[in-house]
C-alpha cells in the first residue's frame, strides 16, 4: 500500500503548457517536500510546505499544502525543456515514526 | 565533506555474493537514511537512523538486508546473498536532525546491478 499517491504518473507536454501534479494521502503529515530529481543524481529538495492550506511559490513553480495536511500540489506554468526530470513528494510526521516517506514519482517531459 | 558521498557508484555482483555499500554523511547530520529506487520509480524507505541507533527498520526487505551506522557518521548497508530483485540505486540522504521540516541531503547513490 502505497501511503502518498502521486498523479499523474507520466506527463509529456510541449513547451509553454501549464500542468499540475498531485500528491495524496489518506494520512497527516507535520510537513511536506517536494523533490527534483534527474537523471544519475540523487533527489534535490525544491520546498518544504508545514502549515494547512500553505502556498508557496519558486518562479514558475507554485506548491500547495492542503488544509488537512493530507495532499499537496505542484503547479507548473509556462514549462521548460529544462522542467524535465522525476518529481517527488515526501510527507514527514509523528504518523510516518518520524522517517521521510515518498511518492512513487511523476515523470515529467517537456519538449521544445 | 561538502555533500553525501556514496560508494561504489556503481557495483555489479553475481547472484548470491554479498555486498557492502557504503554511505558518508555530511558532517554533523544525526539522522541518516537508506532508500532504494528501481528504475523509473520513486523511492522505497529501507531504514532510518539518528545518531547510531536505527528507530525504524521496517523498510528492509528481509533478514539477506542489515545497516549499521558508527560514530554518528559513516553507515554501511549489506546485502547477503544477493539476488537479481535486488538490483536497483541505492540512495543515502541525511539531514541535521530528524526528517520533520528539515531538507534531505541525498548522495548520488549507487548503482547494484546482480547478474
Amino acid at each position: 500500500t502505497q501511503l502518498l499517491e502521486q498523479s499523474p504518473q507520466f506527463l509529456s507536454i510541449q513547451e509553454g503548457e501549464n500542468l499540475t501534479v498531485y500528491c495524496n494521502s489518506s494520512s497527516v503529515f507535520s510537513s511536506l517536500q517536494w523533490y527534483r530529481q534527474e537523471p544519475g543524481e540523487g533527489p534535490v529538495l525544491l520546498v518544504t510546505v508545514v502549515t494547512g492550506g500553505e502556498v508557496k511559490k519558486l518562479k514558475r513553480l507554485t506548491f500547495q499544502f492542503g488544509d488537512a495536511r493530507k495532499d499537496s500540489s505542484l503547479h507548473i506554468t509556462a514549462a521548460q525543456p529544462g522542467d524535465t526530470g522525476l518529481y517527488l513528494c515526501a510527507g514527514a510526521g509523528y504518523n510516518q515514526g518520524g522517517k521521510l516517506i515518498f511518492g512513487q514519482g511523476t515523470e515529467l517531459s517537456v519538449k521544445p | 565533506g561538502a555533500g553525501v558521498s556514496q560508494s561504489p557508484s556503481n557495483k555489479v555482483t553475481e547472484k548470491g555474493k554479498d555486498v557492502e555499500l557504503r554511505c558518508d554523511p555530511i558532517s554533523g547530520h544525526t539522522a541518516l537514511y537508506w532508500y532504494r529506487q528501481r528504475l523509473g520509480q520513486g523511492l522505497e524507505f529501507l531504514i532510518y537512523f539518528q545518531g547510531n541507533s536505527a528507530p525504524d527498520k521496517s523498510g528492509l526487505p528481509s533478514d539477506r538486508f542489515s545497516a549499521e551506522r558508527t560514530g554518528e557518521s559513516v553507515s554501511t548497508l549489506t546485502i547477503q546473498r544477493t539476488q537479481q530483485e535486488d538490483s536497483a540505486v541505492y540512495l543515502c540522504a541525511s539531514s541535521p536532525s530528524g526528517p520533520m521540516n528539515t531538507e534531505a541531503f541525498f548522495g548520488q547513490g549507487t548503482r547494484l546491478t546482480v547478474v
